[in-house]
Order: structure tokens, then C-alpha cells, then sequence
């Protein structure tokens, strides 16, 4: 079935530092979201997009609007209030039913 | 002021009982869902609705039960719960989800431990 493969599955940052996070999809999407996941297990919806890149603070995310098969999240400056578990979802939409598939997270870390 | 909020936030139960889980939302939206996260994993839709009184199989369905008596209220039901079912329970609402499902909000999850 379809499939979103996240990368890397950890990461460990010092503050400050600059790092990106990658979904790949195995077919076209339709939209991609992302979400952290902080340490007391709330999802907290971080951006939707349809296409092209929404910016917010020190968060930077882009949908590949070209073939719709990759979506990148671009953390600069981390902070320690970065840190969680990043999940992405995608919406294949079409024989899909228009259903959510997540990765499975990539776990950041972020180190003074 | 938390839009989608979920209870109980923890449950033991014994295998074999029932359990149900509660979720309301004051967003004013049209779709809800029900997603089973477990441990090292994403999350994956059980259940899902788009108008009261009317729900839809997600991926996971079998042994569970849905139940949207209003459009602020979605339940989960476990009839006759397993060990297999404990898991973490995030409820979620969006605008809309045709053509795209537009961005989910999610409540704080339940925890769930059936032994």
C-alpha cells in the first residue's frame, strides 16, 4: 500500500544548530501535514500544506509541488522546547478514500 | 482553551470489558476520527465520521465500534476489550475531507491498559 517513510528516525542537535527532517512518499499526495509530539504525548499540528512552503518562527516546511512525492521540515536555531517526535501524514486521496498515512516519527533531540 | 478534548485520559480495564472512549470538540467541524497510536509507531485510523449519526471503517476497524450522536461528540467503543488493544487513543477533528482532508487538531490522546 502506500507508504511514508520518514528520515532520519533520530536526531540529536545542539542548540542553535540548523537540521531537516525528509518524508518520501511511494505515490503522489494530495496535502502533507506535520505534527510534534512532545514529551506528555500531545500532538501538536505544526503546518498543513496543499503545495509550496509555510514558514512559522524558527519552522520551515515544503511540499515538492512538482511531482508531490516528498516533504521536508527545516528547524533553524533549535531550541530545547524543540525537542519530540516529529510525524508527518500524507492524503493520497483518489482509491484512498482521502485517508491520513503517518510516518513513524523521527525522535529529536535537541542538547545544550 | 483546548478545541478537542478526550476522556478518560487513562484507563485500566480487564480483558473482556468494555470501554468506551469519549471525545468532544468545539471547532465547529464536519469530521472526526479515531487513531490508535502505539509504542515506537505512527499513528492509524480506526474510525472516522463526517456527520452525526453516521461513521465510516478507517484502516484498523476490527474490534472496535464508533458512535457520533452529535457533530461535537465522537465515541470509541471496545465491546470486549483485548490485550492487544492497549494503546494510546488520539480523537481528531477537521474542517472538511473531500477532496482534502485539511488539517487535523487533535485532542490530548487516552491511555489505555487492558489486562
Amino acid at each position: 500500500g502506500d507508504q511514508v517513510e520518514q528520515s532520519p528516525s533520530a536526531l540529536s542537535l545542539h542548540e542553535g544548530t540548523d537540521s531537516a527532517l525528509r518524508c518520501n512518499f511511494t505515490t503522489t499526495m494530495r496535502s502533507v501535514q506535520w505534527f510534534r509530539q512532545n514529551s506528555r504525548g500531545s500532538l501538536i499540528s505544526l503546518f498543513y500544506l496543499a503545495s509550496g512552503t509555510k514558514e512559522n518562527g524558527r519552522l520551515k516546511s515544503a511540499f515538492d509541488s512538482k511531482e508531490r512525492r516528498y516533504s521536508t521540515l527545516h528547524i533553524r536555531d533549535a531550541q530545547l522546547e524543540d525537542s519530540g517526535t516529529y510525524f508527518c501524514a500524507a492524503e493520497a486521496g483518489g482509491g484512498s478514500g482521502n485517508k491520513l498515512i503517518f510516518g513513524t516519527g523521527t525522535l529529536l533531540s535537541v542538547k545544550p | 482553551e483546548a478545541a478537542v478534548t478526550q476522556s478518560p485520559r487513562s484507563k485500566v480495564a480487564v480483558t473482556g470489558g468494555k470501554v468506551t472512549l469519549s471525545c468532544h470538540q468545539t471547532n465547529n467541524h464536519d469530521y472526526m476520527y479515531w487513531y490508535r497510536q502505539d509504542t515506537g509507531h505512527g499513528l492509524r485510523l480506526i474510525h472516522y465520521s463526517y456527520v452525526a449519526d453516521s461513521t465510516e471503517k478507517g484502516d484498523i476497524p476490527d474490534g472496535y465500534k464508533a458512535s457520533r450522536p452529535s457533530q461535537e461528540n465522537f465515541s470509541l467503543i471496545l465491546e470486549l476489550a483485548s490485550l492487544s488493544q492497549t494503546a494510546v487513543y488520539f480523537c481528531a477533528s477537521s474542517e472538511y475531507g473531500g477532496a482534502l482532508t485539511g488539517q487535523l487538531y487533535f485532542g490530548e490522546g487516552s491511555k489505555l491498559t487492558v489486562l
